[in-house]
């Protein structure tokens, strides 16, 4: 069985930018939620989706957003690049019935400079 | 605002040696702790998910305990192995939503 896939793996962009990343769950897993990992931070949650809705948002700017198509593939989209926006971004993926244990991508290193 | 800790930041211990180390999360609304393993250079990867008081799960030479009422939950590494070295992290899993809220981990360095 495949595991969770991340694109792209490592991404350089400019300030004011816009990036989107993309993350395929295991086959049959309708819940993914994406995290932002900073040094020194734990896991920051940015937002799930579950089944194309997105069943809960964290605390993170507008300028974050997501969605999920209906093969529940997800895409992260994060408009106006900041400098501070530099992290690793990984997704997660489980059946989502019910607070199941999570599938982790390999993450995208977005580097803004 | 809901805080999961984790103790300590980091560990450095010998080979061969057996370690703990502790995650404090709140005692209300609980639903579930996951402890996951994240080796450098590798994505997180789930160890155990804890649902009851008094829960104790095991895999290999690691094992966990779980205190719903205080809120806490212990991580144990029984004679450390050099591939034991990784950041181990615990989630929390409240009643009322699907956000799970992560400690910041504890670093662990196992030394030959």
């Amino acid at each position: 069985k495949a595991g969770v896939t991340q694109t792209p793996r490592y991404l350089i962009k400019t300030r004011g930018q816009q990036v989107t990343l993309s993350c395929s769950p295991i086959s049959g897993h309708r819940s993914v939620s994406w995290y932002q990992q900073t040094p020194g931070q734990g896991l920051q949650f940015l937002f799930e989706y579950f089944s194309e809705t997105q069943r809960n948002k964290g605390n993170f700017p507008g300028r974050f957003s997501g969605r999920q198509f209906s093969n529940s593939r997800s895409e992260m989209n994060v408009s106006t690049l900041e400098l501070g926006d530099s992290a690793l971004y990984l997704c997660a993926s489980s059946p989502g019935k019910d607070r199941e244990k999570l599938f982790f991508g390999s993450g995208t290193q977005l580097s803004v400079l | 605002i809901l805080n999961v800790e984790q103790s300590p930041q980091s560990l450095h211990v010998q080979e061969g040696d057996s370690t703990n180390f502790t995650c404090s999360f709140p005692s209300s609304n609980f639903y579930a702790l996951h402890w996951y393993r994240w080796e450098t250079a590798k994505s997180p990867e789930a160890l155990f998910v804890m649902t009851l008081n008094g829960d104790e799960k095991k895999k290999g030479q690691i094992s966990a305990t779980l205190n719903t009422k205080e809120g806490y939950s212990y991580l144990y590494i029984k004679g450390s192995q050099p591939e034991d070295s990784a950041t181990y992290l615990c989630a929390f899993w409240m009643d009322s939503n699907y956000q799970l809220i992560w400690g910041a981990g504890t670093k662990l360095i196992i030394k030959p």
